[in-house]
């Protein structure tokens, strides 16, 4: 079955610092691998997006790892700022193949908390 | 206008009303989407259109009837709601191409629909 799994669940940090968020999926066949930021009552916003090659995508302050072989990626955010809550959830796209609809699998996200 | 935009932002509706939520996408794309968004789940992919046909269902029920008269607009016609159809409902587009799908997808910043 088609998984996407991310931790942690929730996270709080302080202004400045650094974290890293997980996924890992059990997703075939793999097509890419995207992170978006959602603000609170706002659409998601892309982040990254990596495919089967590609094992590292940064964008600013946020950097994106990608293992297939262990089927685990990451995205770092570096020098949190207070604009970096939100919910971060990754999505895993499969081809399309032999007549069969490609497919697009969500996290549930991380909710991300930079405190002051 | 840029992006993708959704009305109205917010909507209480009783069980028996009607309403329709309104999608337009500013970015010349051919794909369009609607998604429902719970709290603590996943995105859900209710409704693909590429190409203005549509192509995927995903077992939504009959009381949500999708809308693509152009690709640029997306409609969702509802009727007799449940409560448990309360959620943030998300449009998005993307640019497809024959054999590729789901290719990065835009989204709007969504409905806030209550059902009483």
């Amino acid at each position: 079955k088609n998984q996407v799994e991310q931790s942690p669940q929730s996270l709080i940090i302080l202004e400045g610092k650094n974290c890293t968020l997980q996924c890992n999926y059990t997703v075939s066949p793999f097509s890419n691998l995207r992170w978006y930021k959602q603000d609170t009552g706002r659409g998601p916003v892309s982040l990254t997006i990596m495919t089967f090659s590609e094992n590292t995508k940064s964008n600013g302050r946020y950097t994106a790892t990608l293992d297939a072989d262990t089927k685990q990626s990451s995205l770092h955010i570096t020098a949190s700022q207070l604009s970096d809550s939100a919910s971060y959830i990754c999505v895993v796209s499969t081809f399309s193949y032999g007549g069969s609809q490609g497919n697009l699998i969500f996290g549930k996200g991380t909710k991300l908390s930079v405190k002051p | 206008e840029t992006g993708v935009t959704q009305t109205p932002r917010h909507l209480v509706m009783g069980m028996t009303n009607k309403k329709s939520l309104k999608c337009e996408q500013h970015l010349g794309h051919n794909a369009m989407y609607w998604y429902k968004q719970s709290a603590k789940k996943p995105l859900e992919l209710m409704f693909v259109y590429n190409f203005k046909e549509q192509t995927e269902n995903n077992s939504v029920p009959s009381r949500f009837s999708p809308e693509c008269p152009n690709s640029s607009h997306l409609f969702l016609h509802l009727h007799t709601l449940q409560p448990e159809d309360s959620a943030l409902y998300l449009c998005a587009s993307s640019q497809e191409s024959s054999g590729v799908v789901y290719n990065e997808q835009f989204f709007g910043p969504g409905t806030r629909l209550t059902v009483l």
